[in-house]
């Protein structure tokens, strides 16, 4: 069964920072591999995605993440963070069963929290 | 507003009484999904449909849940016999196309409290 881990609950970086959050996967076949954010109220926001291709992706707000088959992780970056970018990011994998456009599979989130 | 929409917003329900959200997704979107989202955990796949047909929903949580899109647009999930343990988010996320590949943009989500 398809599985991900986000190993860091919550993170703590201050303004201005750099910023690495954590996402191992297990799949049984070549993944889909998804970061997304959630602040409070707001829907969940696609920041990038991996199909194919080049390992490193670049998303929205600055963020980048590189696709390490051989670590099975997919790691979310960013050079430097704002006050804005405290929220709730989710790494996911998918399709689901492997075929078609079936849903993802999520990991817990990790929390992150922007020091002064 | 052209986003993913969810009715209600909040929910709370006595337990034993069934309750149904609606989602509206963005127009013309073919696929469209529901998610639930406890505290502390990530989004968790129930079902979703392609056009009217609900092609997966072997992991809605029990026979109580049940989810329709009966002309393709929007569509209603339904919790019958509500339990404490059905209080969650409920999310509706929808997307355009055949491919896993293209983005699926969420909704806000409808939080039910089930007391």
């Amino acid at each position: 069964a398809q599985s991900v881990t986000q190993p860091d609950i919550h993170i703590t970086v201050s303004e201005g920072a750099s910023l690495e959050l954590r996402c191992n996967y297990s799949y049984g076949a070549t993944p889909y591999l998804f970061w997304y954010v959630q602040s409070p109220g707001q829907g969940l926001q696609l920041l990038l995605k991996y199909f194919s291709g080049d390992t490193l992706v670049q998303g929205i707000k600055g963020f980048e993440a590189e696709f390490k088959r051989s670590q099975s992780s997919f790691n979310l970056r960013k050079p430097s963070v704002h006050w804005s970018d405290a929220a709730e990011y989710f790494c996911a994998v998918g399709p689901y069963s492997g075929g078609g456009a079936d849903g993802l599979t999520f990991g817990k989130g990790t929390h992150l929290i922007i020091q002064p | 507003d052209t986003g993913v929409s969810q009715d209600p917003r909040h929910k709370i329900t006595k337990r034993g009484q069934n309750v149904t959200f609606r989602c509206d997704p963005i127009s013309e979107h073919n696929r469209l999904y529901w998610y639930r989202q406890t505290l502390g955990q990530g989004p968790e796949f129930l079902t979703y449909f392609q056009n009217e047909a609900q092609l997966e929903k072997s992991r809605l949580l029990s026979d109580r849940f049940s989810a329709e899109r009966p002309k393709g647009s929007f569509s209603t999930l339904e919790i019958q016999r509500t339990e404490q343990g059905d209080s969650a988010m409920y999310l509706c996320a929808s997307s355009f196309g055949q491919a896993v590949n293209t983005e699926a943009f969420f909704g806000q989500g409808t939080r039910l409290t089930v007391v």
